[in-house]
């Protein structure tokens, strides 16, 4: 069975410009999670997807950043236009059910320049 | 609100040696709690949980965790470090019985290096 995939691994953009993070989850894994390390720091939940519906945004730092997850299978977050404190990683997760094990994908390192 | 305190962002011991990291917590119901690795160009992999019952808690790779209520404390530990274990781990806590990721709040890390 495949895991969380993320795509890309490494993003090297420049300030003000766009960048999408993709997210495939593990099949069958109706929630999906978003979380972020910025340098140093601990990670942070951004938020939660049941199926296609956000059940939780309430860690999303503010308004330039924007996820979906169009069908309910593999999300995307994009971040317009970027800034040098997004740099971090992202991290993406997946669980069956709310209250089952959620399964962590390799994440997207990500830096703004 | 609930916060993880990892001791130490590097810890560095020798191959063959006691691997000991620490984690206390603070909550204000009863936790979850959850030691994650991340090896390199790996995504984070869980290595045991404390949910309820027995407080020591077995993982993967020889690991083990003890809940110690009195202390607030969450510590993973493994008698005889590999230089497979040289990784980032994480220790993290949730206070809804569910213990969805939704909930978990993560401590900031501890960089594990095996020396030969």
């Amino acid at each position: 069975e495949a895991g969380v995939t993320q795509f890309p691994s490494h993003s090297v953009i420049e300030k003000g410009q766009t960048v999408t993070l993709r997210c495939d989850p593990i099949s069958g894994h109706d929630n999906l999670y978003w979380y972020r390390r910025v340098m140093g720091k601990e990670i942070k939940f951004l938020l939660h997807f049941v199926k296609e519906s956000k059940q939780d945004e309430s860690g999303m730092p503010n308004n330039r950043f924007l996820a979906e997850r169009t069908g309910g299978t593999y999300s995307t977050l994009k971040v317009q236009p970027a800034e040098l404190e997004d740099s971090g990683v992202y991290f993406c997760a997946s669980s069956r059910t709310r209250n089952t094990e959620a399964f962590f994908g390799q994440g997207t390192r990500l830096t703004v320049v | 609100a609930q916060s993880v305190t990892q001791l130490g962002s590097h810890v560095s011991v020798s191959e063959g040696a006691l691997v000991l990291l620490r984690c206390n917590y603070s909550s204000s119901v009863p936790p979850y709690l959850f030691w994650y690795v991340q090896y390199p160009n790996q995504g984070l992999q869980l290595l045991l949980k404390y949910t309820t019952g027995a407080t020591l808690v077995k993982g993967i790779n020889g690991f083990e965790a003890e809940f110690k209520k009195s202390e607030t404390s969450f510590h993973l530990t493994k008698p005889s470090a590999h230089m497979s274990d040289a990784a980032e781990y994480f220790c993290a806590v949730s206070d809804l019985k569910t213990g969805s990721a939704r909930q978990l709040t993560f401590g900031s890390g501890t960089q594990l290096t095996v020396l030969p």
